[in-house]
């Protein structure tokens, strides 16, 4: 099956620091990825619909200022974490539709902000 | 938003018992699906029922959707301690957009 990869897969920072996720689709081409959060014991949480080649499309709540999402190619989005703080530390997951829309879940990524 | 709810929230059993977990949403949908979570780990699909579907096998696992209750269940037999897990079920509502909305999620513990 279609296999989406994450990096890093884990990540620690000092508060105030930005953090990159990037988010890859390893072998199909995916003009749409998702970035969702989930904090510890909870449910996943949409955060953005990223577009190749478009901004991204925020859920409410989600400031776009905090979070940005770059889309650059078919096969890569990253998400950064901007100033990051301790609220922020979570798991944050990617997703990846491929041209029949079949959704495919990337790692993860466990950011712990200090 | 979330839309999905599974209940209940968390459940125990003992090996080779039954497992079920159930889910119910709010809007119309084009499909749900349920995933499995392992704790801290990234989230594997375990099968995908359409809104024109009412019952999926795969396995050990059995999915039923009723459409017009806006609910879905997800049956593991003959349970393993391997099993243990969050399950989520998730619906892909219908937008056009293939966004998923995730339940809060069930937490399987089987006990060997």
């Amino acid at each position: 099956g279609a296999v989406v990869s994450q990096h890093p897969s884990r990540v620690i920072c000092k508060s105030g620091t930005s953090v990159k996720i990037e988010c890859r689709s390893l072998d199909f081409q995916a003009t749409t990825m998702f970035w969702y959060r989930q904090f510890p014991k909870q449910s996943l949480m949409l955060m953005a619909t990223s577009n190749e080649g478009s901004k991204a499309t925020y859920e409410q709540g989600v400031e776009k200022d905090k979070f940005l999402i770059n889309h650059a190619s078919l096969t890569l989005s990253t998400l950064t974490v901007t100033s990051a703080h301790p609220e922020d530390s979570s798991f944050y997951i990617c997703s990846a539709l491929n041209t029949v829309k079949e959704q495919f879940f990337g790692p993860g990524t466990r950011l712990t902000v200090l | 938003s979330q839309q999905g709810e599974e209940d209940p929230q968390a459940l125990s059993i003992q090996e080779g018992e039954n497992a079920t977990m159930n889910c119910s949403y709010k809007t119309s949908i084009n499909n749900l699906q349920w995933y499995r979570q392992n704790s801290g780990r990234g989230l594997v699909h375990l099968i995908l029922i359409r809104s024109n579907e009412r019952e999926k096998h795969s396995g050990r696992l059995r999915v039923t959707l009723d459409t017009s209750k806006k609910s879905s269940s997800l049956l593991i037999t003959a349970s393993r301690a391997a099993d243990t897990a969050s399950y989520f079920c998730a619906t892909d509502e219908n937008s056009g957009y293939s966004t998923l909305t995730f339940g809060k999620g069930t937490m399987l513990l089987v006990s060997p």
